[in-house]
């Protein structure tokens, strides 16, 4: 079986800090990663992904993301935080060769001005 | 490029009744993927559509069906339905559905069962 934990329900950061929203997964095979951003009253929304190579993944708006083997893990991170980047924030799993994705609860990030 | 398009926005129904939401995909897009996303949580896997069949299913139980067509849109139906059936329902589309493409979601449709 293959999980996602966001264990944080909730992020706050000051505008102009970096922002780092937490995701630990756990898969037999090799993991197929996802972020994606949810605003409200709206669909997903997809930020960036790693399938395989560089550890570090650029994606949307100024986003990036580590992936750890050892750790099992795949953080999101921007290196100064916006006002408009307050919004809810979800990481998603897929198995290489299955079409399920799974995905975390989701973190709300709440920039403060 | 239109994206991915859902209809209608917004349903009430009543426990017991049955209900059809579309979903148009991204063009270019020919897999569609359902997904039920209650309050407060992340979206759950209902089932994937490819070459109008079903795929790969969730788990959801058979009040949950669906179908695509041959424009690669895709109808979700939910029959019999209950209180819990209360939620975002998500359309997503990519290409192929293989498991490294991003999916491209739709704003959903709120169903709201009475």
């Amino acid at each position: 079986a293959q999980s996602v934990a966001q264990p944080e329900d909730q992020v706050n950061v000051a505008e102009g800090n970096p922002l780092t929203v937490k995701c630990t997964y756990s898969v037999s095979g090799n993991p197929y990663l996802f972020w994606y951003v949810q605003y409200p009253n709206r669909g997903l929304q997809f930020l960036l992904k790693y399938i395989t190579g560089d550890n570090l993944v650029k994606g949307s708006y100024g986003f990036e993301a580590e992936f750890n083997k050892s750790q099992t893990s795949f953080h999101l991170k921007k290196p100064s935080a916006l006002v408009s980047d307050s919004a809810l924030y979800f990481c998603a799993l897929r198995a290489g060769g299955s079409y399920i994705p799974t995905f975390g609860r989701g973190t709300s990030l709440i920039v403060h001005p | 490029d239109a994206g991915v398009t859902q209809s209608p926005t917004h349903l009430i129904k009543t426990r017991g009744q049955q209900v059809t939401l579309r979903c148009s995909p991204k063009s270019g897009h020919d897999t569609v993927s359902w997904y039920q996303q209650a309050l407060g949580q992340g979206p759950q896997f209902i089932f994937q559509y490819y070459e109008e069949e079903e795929r790969q299913r969730g788990n959801f139980p058979d009040r949950f069906s669906g179908h695509q067509f041959p424009n690669y849109s895709s109808e979700l139906n939910v029959n019999a339905l209950l209180l819990g059936d209360s939620a975002l329902y998500l359309c997503a589309s990519s290409f192929k559905g293989s498991s490294y493409n991003e999916q491209f979601f739709g704003p959903g449709t709120r169903l709201t069962v009475l």
